[in-house]
């Protein structure tokens, strides 16, 4: 069974700095796609970024381009997301996805002074 | 950056079909956008129903179906049942990244 479990989130100044992780078991994390996805207080899903098998592939919404990196470990079956520079409107739980097939629980990060 | 456009909300009574719409403002929707769909119950993480157009996972119930449909692409939804009641989102690739539509609430009644 594929489980995701994300950690990480938690308040953060305008400006500030926070490292999202994505424990990933249940498949083989090494061969897969990873996505990170946010969604906003009582708004839409919207895609933030992601990363090839290899890690050698990025992509980002432009919201985030700049600001955010995403990698993985794939001997420890983990993603990341490093997100600086962070701004009101990043709150949001955010959620990792395999593939976009198959989602955690999500975690909340709320950027506020 | 492409919109990618659903309907804001759709009602359906139960038992009946309805089918949500998933636009991009770069024109037709083709199987090169690979549409994705999901259902979002409140409080709750999002659940992959449709991947790469028409293709289900092993948990998505058979009254589900994806197609594309008049330059969109498209969620039917045939039988509803209470449990439908949710927020569906569309997503589509463009280029190695991916836009989400808006959303799309569905309510049985």
């Amino acid at each position: 069974e594929v489980h995701l479990v994300e950690s990480g989130g938690g308040l953060v100044q305008p400006g500030g700095s926070l490292r999202l992780s994505c424990a990933a078991s249940g498949f083989s994390f090494s061969n897969e796609w990873m996505h990170w996805v946010r969604q906003g207080p009582a708004k839409g899903l919207v895609w933030v970024s992601q990363i090839s098998a290899d890690g050698t592939n990025t992509a980002y919404a432009d919201s985030v381009k700049g600001r955010f990196t995403i990698s993985r470990d794939n001997a420890n079956n983990t993603l990341y997301l490093q997100m600086n520079s962070l701004r009101v409107e990043d709150t949001a739980v955010y959620y990792c996805a395999r593939a976009l097939g198959d989602w955690g629980q999500g975690t909340l990060v709320t950027v506020s002074s | 950056q492409a919109v990618v456009t659903q309907e804001p909300s759709l009602t359906v009574s139960p038992g009946g079909t309805v089918t949500l719409t998933c636009g991009s403002s770069t024109g037709a929707v083709t199987s090169g956008h690979t549409p994705y769909w999901f259902q979002q119950k409140p409080g709750q993480a999002p659940r992959t129903l449709i991947y790469v157009t028409n293709n289900k996972q092993s948990w998505t119930p058979a009254r589900f179906s994806g197609s594309l449909l008049g330059g969109k692409g498209a969620l039917t939804l045939s039988g509803a049942q209470p449990e439908d009641e949710a927020d569906y989102y569309c997503s589509l690739s463009y280029s190695g990244t991916w836009v989400f539509g808006g959303g799309t609430k569905l309510t049985v009644l």
